[in-house]
């Protein structure tokens, strides 16, 4: 049993490039989440999926977009990279939405953008 | 927003002792808290998950919580040079979702 599973595991990219970053879950959750996490910060929501079909903006949501593509995959998308997105990036996932659900993280992605 | 505060710590404590790690929220309405281990380069575990006032115990860890006081506690027991790392404290963010706010954690560091 994989959980949630990220790809890349690392990836380096320049000023203004684009990328995706995968996320995939086989435990049959609903909500989706993605995170980033940087020294001092802590983990901070950039955008989540409570259920399939629909998104919305987080904490720091400015340079992101998302795709809930099925039930099972959520996707980050970096459309014109900055350096200030250099960043571990965390999805995470939980049984639905509502009160006293913890979630559960994937292994993350770490992204350096020069 | 909701806050979550805790110590950013190093805790330093010697193998054996008890560890105890804080944190203060700022809404009263919070039903659920969570806490989670992250060890240096890996993604956060959850190891706790408390719901009521008092004491939840599971092995060498207890989460305590205070509602009235708006503080939950996590003591780890007998600690272990394993236990070495950052613990976050969640609650939830919005009500009617399964966001959570993170603490920025506490670093442990247990000595041999």
């Amino acid at each position: 049993n994989a959980g949630v599973t990220q790809t890349p595991k690392f990836q380096v990219l320049k000023t203004g490039q684009s990328m995706t970053l995968q996320c995939a879950q086989d435990m049959n959750h609903n909500s989706m989440y993605w995170y980033r996490q940087d020294p001092g910060m802590g983990l901070r929501l950039i955008y989540y999926s409570a259920s399939e079909g629909t998104t919305d903006k987080g904490e720091v949501p400015n340079g992101y977009n998302v795709s809930r593509l099925n039930k099972r995959e959520f996707s980050l998308r970096l459309e014109s990279a900055a350096p200030s997105q250099t960043s571990v990036y965390f999805c995470a996932s939980t049984v639905a939405q509502g009160f006293n659900q913890p979630q559960h993280f994937g292994d993350g992605t770490r992204l350096s953008i020069l | 927003q909701k806050e979550v505060e805790q110590n950013s710590g190093p805790l330093s404590v010697p193998e054996g002792a008890i560890a105890s790690l804080n944190c203060t929220y700022s809404d009263r309405g919070s039903q659920s808290f969570f806490w989670y281990r992250q060890y240096s380069g890996k993604s956060p575990e959850l190891i706790m998950s408390i719901y009521s006032n008092g004491d939840k115990e599971d092995g060498r860890f207890t989460a305590q919580l205070n509602k009235a006081s708006q503080y939950v506690s996590l003591l780890i027991r007998d600690s272990q040079p394993s236990d070495s790392a950052t613990y976050l404290c969640a609650v939830p963010g919005w009500s009617g979702y399964s966001t959570l706010t993170f603490g920025k954690g506490t670093m442990l560091l247990v000595s041999p």
